[in-house]
C-alpha cells in the first residue's frame, strides 16, 4: 500500500514555457501533499505544502507565483512551473501523507531540464 | 529556524564494514524518521522512532533515538552493495512539516 505515482518521470522544455507535474496518490486518500526540490547530491528542500481543497503554503523564498499548486481532489496534487528558466532545473519529489499516519510517501520523482 | 544536521556527508566503505551515521537536530524531535534514497531514485521510508532512547533494527540495519530525543543514528552491519545511497533522517518542525537532514552519501566497494 501507500503508493504515490507522478507524472512525468522526467521533462525537458524551453526557457520560458511552464511544465506540469502531476502527483497521484493510488491507494489512500492523501490529505496532505508536499512538494520538494533536490539540486544534485543535496538534500530535499521543502517547497510547499498543499491540502485538499485550500491553497498551498509556501516556504520562504519559493516564489507562488512561479510554482503554482493545485490540490484538487484527495489524491491529485499538482506542480506547474511557470515561464520556466534553467535555474528551475531539478529534482522535482512529491509525497503524500494521509490514511492517520504521520508518515509521508513520497512519489518517484519529476526531473526537469530547461535549456 | 530547527536545523538537521548528518556526519558524515560521505562514507566509502569496503563491503563487509560497518557504517554508521549520525544524525543531531538543534531542537527536540517528537519522533524522527529515516529515509534511503538509492542513487537516480526518490526516498524510500525506513523506520520512525517516537521514544526516547528507543532503538528499532530492521535486519542488519540499527536505529537508535536519543535520550533526549535530539538525535538520532543508524548503523549499518556488514554492509552490502545493496545498501548503496544516500540516507536521510528527518524531523517534524510542525505537525505536518518534516524537515530533512543533509543527508550521508554511502558508496561501498565490492
Amino acid at each position: 500500500g501507500a503508493v504515490v505515482s507522478q507524472h512525468p518521470s522526467w521533462v525537458i522544455c524551453k526557457s520560458g514555457t511552464s511544465v506540469k507535474i502531476e502527483c497521484r496518490s493510488l491507494d489512500f486518500q492523501a490529505t496532505t501533499m508536499f512538494w520538494y526540490r533536490q539540486f544534485p547530491k543535496q538534500s530535499l528542500m521543502l517547497m510547499a505544502t498543499s491540502n485538499e481543497g485550500s491553497k498551498a503554503t509556501y516556504e520562504q523564498g519559493v516564489e507562488k507565483d512561479k510554482f503554482l499548486i493545485n490540490h484538487a481532489s484527495l489524491t491529485l496534487s499538482t506542480l506547474t512551473v511557470t515561464s520556466a528558466h534553467p535555474e528551475d532545473s531539478s529534482f522535482y519529489i512529491c509525497s503524500a501523507r494521509g490514511g492517520g499516519v504521520d508518515t509521508q510517501y513520497f512519489g518517484p520523482g519529476t526531473r526537469l531540464t530547461v535549456l | 529556524g530547527q536545523q538537521v544536521m548528518q556526519i558524515p556527508q560521505y562514507q566509502h566503505v569496503q563491503e563487509g564494514e560497518d557504517f554508521t551515521t549520525y544524525c543531531n537536530s538543534s531542537t527536540t524531535l517528537s519522533n524522527i524518521q529515516w529515509y534511503k534514497q538509492r542513487p537516480g531514485g526518490h526516498p524510500v521510508f525506513l523506520i520512525q522512532l517516537v521514544k526516547s532512547g528507543e532503538v528499532k533494527k530492521q535486519k542488519r540495519l540499527t536505529f537508535q533515538f536519543g535520550e533526549a530525543k535530539k538525535n538520532s543514528s543508524l548503523h549499518i552491519t556488514a554492509t552490502q552493495t545493496t545498501d548503496v545511497g544516500t540516507y536521510f533522517c528527518a524531523g517534524p518542525e510542525s505537525s505536518y512539516k518534516l524537515i530533512f537532514g543533509s543527508g550521508t552519501r554511502l558508496l561501498v566497494r565490492p
